[in-house]
């Protein structure tokens, strides 16, 4: 089993509200992934990020931002939470590399009122 | 862009049943993953296949890198209802480490 770990795994907030999730792994992995997901859907990258002090914009837009500023530790922050934000977003890391699995914590089901 | 095709969108199959799912791509992958997810949790990685024509088993799984490099299968054998969930094909280029997802099959098992 990976150790990759995300909080909160469930979170309701009003509108506006700055929200920060947690994504940390203690596997040592230089590569880290965010990724958003509707129920039942597919995978969408939204963000990703090499190493320290490394991050780049997934396929998907968003209005998240991440930082990297530990190899363990890749935070994803909504500055003003909009119902259109309401999904799961999934955190993932993978060895350095090309084509290591990733593997993924149990994500953040985010419901914006 | 690079896409995976998986169909159907969902799959019902009876307990002791095989299985079989595709993943077909037009585009020329190198590196094929499978994965599951059961409800409100995060994918976990069931097999990797590394070379074109490789056949790999994990217990009552087993997948295939296509001689073609353009599409991979899982077969589940003998199911059981904690099969039940979402199976997901994944592939990485070698133009770079972004991985492509597929759109997942539901699988529902009946006892």
């Amino acid at each position: 089993e990976a150790d990759i770990y995300q909080t909160p795994r469930y979170l309701v907030i009003g509108t506006g509200k700055k929200i920060t999730l947690e994504c940390s792994q203690t596997m040592g992995h230089d590569k880290m992934y965010w990724y958003q997901q509707d129920p039942g859907m597919e995978l969408h990258l939204i963000h990703y990020s090499y190493g320290v002090n490394s991050t780049e914009k997934g396929d998907l837009s968003s209005e998240s931002t991440v930082s990297r500023i530990r190899t363990e530790h890749f935070p994803l922050t909504l500055e003003s939470a909009r119902p259109s934000h309401t999904s799961q977003y999934l955190c993932a890391s993978s060895e350095g590399g090309r084509a290591q699995p990733q593997h993924f914590g149990d994500g953040t089901r985010l419901s914006i009122l | 862009g690079q896409q995976l095709n998986q169909s159907p969108q969902s799959m019902f199959i009876q307990e002791g049943e095989d299985v079989s799912m595709n993943c077909t791509s037009s585009s020329i992958f190198n590196t094929w993953l499978w994965y599951k997810q059961d409800p409100g949790e995060g994918p976990v990685l069931l097999i990797a296949l590394y070379k074109a024509g490789e056949l790999t088993s994990n217990g009552r799984l087993t997948a295939q890198f296509g001689i073609t490099r353009k599409d991979s299968f899982l077969n589940i054998s003998a199911s059981i209802p904690s099969d039940v969930g979402i199976y997901f094909c994944a592939a990485f280029t070698g133009a770079n480490s972004k991985l492509t997802f597929g759109k997942g099959i539901t699988l529902s098992v009946r006892p």
